[in-house]
């Protein structure tokens, strides 16, 4: 059981290139979401699923794709990378409503 | 909007003190968590509180929940250095299907031998 498994740990990105970052849980879970987080500023939901096909907008989404074709994936995809979005990146994941989040060892990006 | 606030931001304390770290919360919400990571680490969950009046414990740590108040408790007793780290708490909506969590920013917790 590897929990919540996230690739690259780390990437360096020059402004405009596109990207995947991988996301993988292997608990079953229905809910996931992935989070950014900048110094000071806490962590901020990016996008979220509630289940296999259905995704929704966080509080901070532009420039950002996901999407969910099976229960154990959630990629985000970054369309056009800017300096903006150098941040960590955690993706997690929850059985239910209720529960705590197991998150992702995380992505450290740099966009150049 | 929901907005999550933590304070202090920043707290050094003595081993062996004991010592309170706020969460206020702007609107209604049943579940409140909080959540420790490490420098450079990811996030562990500690406690899930899912009604008002919950109390959970583990080791040094007790948190409360005052949804009334909009307001959680993360407690530390007799403190130590193994205790250093960042504590989040974060909040939702008791909505189905609302996974909007909204995380506070943080209190950077230092505890000195």
């Amino acid at each position: 059981n590897a929990g919540v498994t996230q690739t690259p740990k780390f990437q360096v990105l020059k402004t405009g290139q596109s990207m995947t970052l991988q996301c993988a849980q292997d608990m079953n879970h229905e809910y996931m979401s992935w989070y950014r987080q900048d110094p000071g500023m806490g962590l901020r939901l990016i996008h979220y699923s509630v289940g296999a096909g259905i995704t929704d907008q966080g509080e901070v989404p532009n420039g950002y794709n996901v999407s969910r074709s099976t229960t154990e994936d959630f990629p985000l995809r970054l369309l056009s990378a800017a300096p903006s979005q150098t941040s960590v990146y955690f993706c997690a994941s929850r059985p239910d409503p209720g529960r705590g989040y197991t998150f992702g060892s995380g992505t450290r990006l740099t966009v150049v | 909007e929901l907005k999550v606030e933590q304070n202090p931001l920043f707290l050094s304390m003595q081993e062996g003190k004991n010592y309170t770290i706020y969460c206020n919360y702007s609107t209604t919400s049943d579940r409140l968590y909080w959540y420790r990571q490490d420098p450079g680490k990811s996030l562990e969950s500690l406690f899930v509180l899912l009604s008002n009046g919950a109390v959970k414990q583990e080791g040094r740590l007790m948190a409360s929940l005052d949804t009334k108040a909009r307001l959680s408790t993360l407690h530390i007793t007799a403190a130590v250095h193994d205790l250093s780290a960042t504590y989040f708490c974060a909040v939702d909506r008791a909505n189905f299907g609302n996974e909007k969590l909204t995380f506070g920013t943080g209190t950077r917790l230092t505890i000195i031998p």
